[in-house]
């Protein structure tokens, strides 16, 4: 099956500073990539769409300015958590989509910690 | 609309045994449904889809329900193995092609 990587699995940061995840598609072209952040013991709530070569869509409630979305190939997005804060300490999950196509692979997740 | 919950309710079956899990969705015009299995730690795994034009597809040892007419989906897992153990997430497919996760089941197994 299609597989979805993400770097870095773990990072710990200070306060203020800012964290770059990547997520990839190593073995299909993604059009279309999702981002997602799950707090203990809840679900996975949507934070953003991301088309190849366009804008990134997000969800109700989340900060563009501060959630960064890049989608500049069809294999990788980043998502750049900018002046992190300990309430942003979370999983963060991104899923890709080829074309067409209904079904999503999940990466397996980025646990991030904020001090 | 999206669904978050602040706990995760808990199934607990004895090995061996039949589970079912159940779910509630929102959109009535969703047209995609999709089970997960979540471990600890790990990203989202793919376990069983149905579309809205269905109301019953079997996979290897389970089995999912869709009642459109109540918005109610479940999730039948045959002779439940230890390593069935994880959260179980039910997740529709807007219109807009997001995919918009449910509330989540732990699964407990018994010995």
């Amino acid at each position: 099956g299609a597989v979805v990587s993400q770097h870095p699995s773990r990072v710990i940061c200070k306060s203020g500073t800012s964290v770059k995840i990547e997520c990839r598609s190593l073995d299909f072209q993604a059009t279309t990539m999702f981002w997602y952040r799950q707090f203990p013991k809840q679900s996975l709530m949507l934070m953003a769409t991301s088309n190849e070569g366009s804008k990134a869509t997000y969800e109700q409630g989340v900060e563009k300015d501060k959630f960064l979305i890049n989608h500049a190939s069809l294999t990788l997005s980043t998502l750049t958590v900018t002046s992190a804060h300990p309430e942003d300490s979370s999983f963060y999950i991104c899923s890709a989509r080829a074309g067409g196509l209904d079904t999503q692979y999940f990466g397996p997740g980025t646990r991030l910690t904020v001090l | 609309g999206e669904s978050v919950g602040l706990h995760l309710p808990t199934l607990s079956v004895q090995e061996g045994d039949n589970s079912i899990i159940n779910c509630a969705y929102s959109n009535s015009a969703s047209d995609y449904f999709i089970w997960y299995k979540q471990e600890s730690g790990k990203g989202p795994q793919f376990i069983i889809d149905i579309r809205s034009n269905m109301d019953k597809r079997q996979g290897q040892r389970v089995t999912v329900l869709l009642n459109k007419t109540v918005k109610h989906l479940s999730l039948q897992i045959a002779a439940t193995q230890p390593g069935d153990s994880a959260v179980y997430f039910c997740a529709e497919k807007f219109r807009d092609d997001k995919i918009i996760f449910g509330k989540g089941t732990r699964l407990h197994i018994l010995p």
